[in-house]
């Protein structure tokens, strides 16, 4: 089985702009989830989708945003990008989001906001 | 607000020794816990899920033992190997969010 891939893998972009990051989870899973990785905060929780309805929420502003399709894939979208928001960006699956599942991750994608 | 802290950020151990990696959590109402390793400028490949009603878990080398009621989880890896140097991260899921801490950075000596 594949696992989870994320594209693209590297961007940079100038503040201001706006960034639309994908993530194709493993066959047949149905959440995805998403996380910031910065040196100085650690891993942060974004937001969890499921069959395309965004379940769960973390503290970031509105400028986050995703979508879920209903091929699982899932999207999500930075817009007016600052300084901060350089980090590595990386996707969860699993098969419901259910406690008792794994969450697999992919690769990452690292986002450079110069 | 759930708050996972990893002691000591980075270690080093010569090869062949037993690795002990601990985390400790501020919420108690956990779903499971999750062990990770990454790999730099990698993703994060899951080791060990630990859920709620369980207190350990084992693959091969690897053990991790879960304590709700203490916040704790622990993580031994036996007769460590250069190929285990890398960063292991604890997460707790405490509603389809997990929280981690900022990870044990392992570098093994050969």
């Amino acid at each position: 089985k594949a696992g989870v891939t994320q594209t693209p893998r590297y961007l940079i972009k100038t503040r201001g702009q706006q960034v639309t990051l994908s993530c194709s989870p493993i066959s047949g899973h149905r959440s995805v989830s998403w996380y910031q990785q910065t040196p100085g905060q650690g891993l942060q929780f974004l937001f969890e989708y499921f069959s395309e309805t965004q379940r769960n929420k973390g503290n970031f502003p509105g400028r986050f945003s995703g979508r879920q399709f209903s091929n699982s894939r899932s999207e999500m979208n930075v817009s007016t990008l600052e300084l901060g928001d350089s980090a590595l960006y990386l996707c969860a699956s699993s098969w419901r989001g259910r406690a008792e599942d794994t969450q697999y991750f992919g690769p990452g994608t690292r986002l450079t906001v110069l | 607000k759930q708050e996972v802290t990893q002691i000591p950020a980075a270690l080093s151990v010569p090869e062949g020794e037993n690795l002990v990696l601990n985390c400790s959590f501020t919420d108690s109402a956990i779903y499971n816990l999750q062990w990770f390793r990454q790999d730099p400028g990698k993703g994060l490949t899951s080791l060990l899920l630990i859920q709620s009603s369980q207190r350990e878990q084992t693959s091969g080398r690897l053990n991790a033992s879960l304590d709700k009621s203490s916040g704790r989880s622990t993580l031994y890896i036996a007769a460590s190997q250069p190929g285990d140097s890398a960063t292991y991260l604890c997460a707790v899921d405490g509603n389809n969010r997990l929280a981690f801490g900022k990870g044990n950075q392992v570098v093994v000596i050969p």
